[in-house]
């Protein structure tokens, strides 16, 4: 099993619907996780933290986290053409701390 | 706003030359980080900083080796360059969580 798991897309989502991107990982012992946004040819930008069950909301962003189903999601309400971009999930690795990515996905806002 | 500089954007080396690839932060920060990024493996860990002089493998370590002289600036070293170390290099820096990156060093080794 991959230790941060997310489907690489590409997402197709229409301009102002819901995206919903989703992100599994395999480390019990991780506490801390987070979204980064990354732009063709930039770096990573981070979006949401979260370290506790539920969701946490900043703006049109929704971080979502249970971690009894190891997973973490991503919201993006009112969808706009600048939100096409690959999201990285990542995780502190429980065993050593070490903070690990997902692959990505790509997601394409339809205007 | 954390700033984490790269000192080079693109760089191209031959096969076999020693390259530098050099990273400063400026907010103090304890934790600094190594990772590559290649389409279709994402972001890999090569090496991490906790503390200066100090100095721990990530999970791709081979090939590369860190220098951390000064908390600011973390030195990523490939020793004898090869056309497989061509990638993208970015460099991140932490006080607890989450990272902070630099814009990355495009690397092409010909």
């Amino acid at each position: 099993q991959k230790e941060v798991e997310q489907n690489s897309g590409p997402l197709s989502v229409p301009e102002g619907a819901i995206a919903s991107l989703n992100c599994t990982y395999s480390d019990r012992g991780s506490q801390s996780f987070f979204w980064y946004r990354q732009y063709s040819g930039k770096s990573p930008e981070l979006i949401m933290s979260i370290y506790s069950n539920g969701d946490k909301e900043d703006g049109r962003f929704t971080a979502q986290l249970n971690k009894a189903s190891q997973y973490v999601s991503l919201l993006i309400r009112d969808s706009q053409p600048s939100d096409s971009a690959t999201y990285l999930c990542a995780v502190n690795r429980g065993r050593d701390d070490k903070i690990i990515f997902g692959k990505g996905t790509r997601l394409h806002i339809l205007p | 706003d954390v700033k984490v500089t790269q000192s080079s954007r693109y760089l191209v080396k031959r096969t076999g030359e020693k390259v530098f690839l050099e990273c400063v932060q400026d907010m103090d920060h304890e934790n600094m980080f190594w990772y590559r990024q290649d389409p279709g493996l994402g972001l890999r860990l090569i090496y991490f900083s906790y503390d200066v002089k100090m100095k721990e493998k990530g999970d791709i370590p081979e090939g590369y080796s860190v220098s951390r002289e000064k908390k600011e600036r973390f030195s990523l070293i490939l020793e004898s360059a090869s056309t497989n170390q061509t990638s993208m290099y970015l460099c991140a820096s932490s006080s607890d969580s989450p990272l902070h990156f630099g814009n990355g060093t495009r690397l092409t080794v010909t």
